[in-house]
């Protein structure tokens, strides 16, 4: 079983906001990712990383930004939030064995910005 | 053309019946090809992975890829109303880069 976690699940924030968004996961994993999921659409890959200090920016373009100080960690940073940023965010993680890559997903941050 | 193709759906099958889903790809340097199951406001669930042509079993759900074709199908069978979800099919390319389709929506009805 998949050990990662998200936190907050759901969270309700004011315009100009800084957010950041938690995960963490227990499994050593090399690779984690972020993911954004409008309702009913595809995921889009915002931020990834393939181990400590090494952070790349996904397919779609994102305004946060993201850190990996721990292999555990991978934190997502909103510096100051907009209403267009309200969606759901996943994180993910997973081994560093090649193409044989399974994702494991957190539960969600569902992010709504008034 | 997109990297992962999927038909959108939904896809309505009866309680009991076999539910089959698409999934084609465009990379042919593709080597790892996935089926992730993610019910209405949850996160997606890996239920398949494939490497080699042909078809793989657990359960009730039977992967087969076509590599040839460059396709990859997920069958359901005896399908229960549990299984209504949105499928993901997901497909490592030669840039080991991990693409996902926009999914299909399965509805069982009783």
């Amino acid at each position: 079983e998949a050990d990662i976690y998200q936190t907050p699940r759901y969270l309700v924030i004011g315009t100009g906001k800084k957010i950041t968004l938690e995960c963490s996961q227990t499994m050593g994993h090399d690779k984690m990712y972020w993911y954004q999921q409008d309702p009913g659409m595809e995921l889009h890959l915002i931020h990834y990383s393939y181990g400590v200090n090494s952070t790349e920016k996904g397919d779609l373009s994102s305004e946060s930004t993201v850190s990996r100080i721990r292999t555990e960690h991978f934190p997502l940073t909103l510096e100051s939030a907009r209403p267009s940023h309200t969606s759901q965010y996943l994180c993910a993680s997973s081994e560093s064995r090649g193409a044989n890559e399974k994702l494991f997903f957190g539960s969600g941050t569902q992010l709504s910005v008034l | 053309q997109k990297e992962v193709e999927q038909n959108s759906g939904p896809l309505s099958v009866p309680e009991g019946a076999i539910a089959s889903l698409n999934c084609t790809y465009s990379d042919r340097g593709s080597q790892s090809f996935f089926w992730y199951r993610q019910y209405s406001g949850k996160s997606p669930e890996l239920i398949m992975s494939i490497y080699s042509n042909g078809d793989k079993e657990d359960g009730r759900f039977t992967a087969q890829l076509n590599k040839a074709s460059q396709y990859v199908s997920l069958l359901i069978r005896d399908s229960q109303p549990s299984d209504s979800a949105t499928y993901l099919c997901a497909v490592t390319g030669t840039a080991s880069k991990l693409t996902f389709g926009t999914g299909t929506r399965l509805q069982v009805t009783l």
